[in-house]
This record gives C-alpha cells, sequence and structure tokens, in this order.
C-alpha cells in the first residue's frame, strides 16, 4: 500500500524556521517525483515545490511565494522527502501535503495524497 | 501564470443527483487536467487525471472531459459521502495551479 506520512510542524515565530519531513513506502521513491502543498486554513491548494527524480536529473521548481526562503529536498536511500522552511511569514500558516507525481504525456499529476502537518506561524 | 477558475463556488444537490462541476483555464492547457475530492479536515483523494482518465479505485460516478480551455466533473447518483469540495488542477506548466473549489453540499 502506498503511504506517505508527514512529520515536522508546529508553532514558530515569525522570522523562524521549520523542516518537514514526508517517509514513502509502498513504492519505488527513487523513480518519481515528489511535491509539496499546502492550504492556508480555510482556503484552497497551493503547490510550494517540486522535486524531480533522479533520472530527471534531480532538479527543482518552487512557487514565487516560498522561492529563496524555501528548500526542498529528497533522500531517496531513506525514502523521504524533505522542506526547509526559513524566513517563515505568517502567511506560510497551512497544512502541507507530500504528494506523490506520476508520469501523463511528459507531464505529471498528482496520484497519492499524505495526510499533512500543519505549520503554524504566530508570535 | 495560468488561472483556473471553477464553477459554481458551491452547490445544493439532493442524493440520486447528477452535478456537473466546470473549469475553465486562462489559456489552452490540452488535457493535462486533473480533479481531487477533498473532505473537510482530510487530505485531498485523486479522481481524475488527463482530463478523463479514472484514477484506480475511483467508482465510475465520476466521470471527466473536456481539452484546452474549458473542462468538467459530473458525478452521477450523488450520495451522502460525496459532500466534499472538489479541485481542478493543471499541471503542464508551472507554478503548477488549482482552481478555487466547489463545495457540493447535499
Amino acid at each position: 500500500e502506498v503511504q506517505l506520512v508527514e512529520s515536522g510542524g508546529g508553532l514558530v515565530q515569525p522570522g523562524g524556521s521549520l523542516r518537514l519531513s514526508c517517509a514513502a513506502s509502498g513504492f519505488t521513491f527513487s523513480d518519481h517525483y515528489m511535491d509539496w502543498v499546502r492550504q492556508a486554513p480555510g482556503k484552497g491548494l497551493e503547490w510550494v515545490a517540486r522535486s524531480r527524480n533522479k533520472a530527471s536529473g534531480y532538479t527543482i521548481e518552487y512557487a514565487a511565494s516560498v522561492k529563496g526562503r524555501f528548500t526542498i529536498s529528497r533522500d531517496d536511500s531513506k525514502n523521504s522527502l524533505y522542506l526547509q522552511m526559513n524566513s517563515l511569514k505568517t502567511e506560510d500558516t497551512a497544512v502541507y501535503y507530500c504528494a506523490r507525481a506520476a508520469p501523463h504525456s511528459g507531464s505529471y499529476y498528482f496520484d497519492c495524497w499524505g495526510q499533512g502537518t500543519l505549520v503554524t506561524v504566530s508570535s | 501564470d495560468i488561472q483556473m477558475t471553477q464553477a459554481p463556488s458551491s452547490l445544493s444537490a439532493s442524493v440520486g443527483d447528477r452535478v456537473t462541476i466546470t473549469c475553465r483555464a486562462s489559456q489552452g492547457i490540452n488535457t493535462y487536467l486533473a480533479w481531487f475530492q477533498q473532505k473537510p479536515g482530510k487530505a485531498p483523494k485523486s479522481l481524475i487525471y488527463a482530463a478523463s482518465s479514472l484514477q484506480s479505485g475511483v467508482p465510475s460516478k465520476f466521470s471527466g472531459s473536456g481539452s484546452g480551455t474549458d473542462f468538467t466533473l459530473t458525478i452521477s447518483g450523488l450520495q451522502p459521502e460525496d459532500f466534499a469540495t472538489y479541485y481542478c488542477h493543471q499541471y503542464t506548466s508551472y507554478p503548477l495551479t488549482f482552481g478555487g473549489g466547489t463545495k457540493v453540499e447535499i
């Protein structure tokens, strides 16, 4: 069974840092693109970042709202995805989801999601 | 950025109804369109990809159509467990973007 389990969320002050983790199981993690998607309280879904697989050179994409502050990384030996969040702002408050991306005609769509971890940025 | 606009933002329906949700992209996205279902307090669930392909395990009462800029999600024979918010999503170009959601109330 495919499973994605996020951890690392919590309360942090503005300007602070937090590192999220996503533990994957039930599939060959190294084959897949992996993403972070967030959802502010009562709001819609917002894509945050993507880590491509080894075959695609582990290249990365970021949303403009987090570029320069957040860093996505992965450790294929540990089947894990990470999100290092620095210089956090109150508007980063959200549930952060780890999502697996599957290929479709050269692009990649989300086919599996974790349960999410809540990040609250407040003084 | 490609803007995704869903309509309506909410709707009320009865058990057994057929419901249609529309999604419009601000520019052509071919069929790089997915639909997700999200229930309160839960993670999104993938329903459809490639505009009309059903994700494994998703019941056939869900169907999708469209290409280019205009897409629809149809739910046939609405059941109480279908009460949820539905999101469309384009995955052809960065930044990846989502529609604002359609809340289906039974």
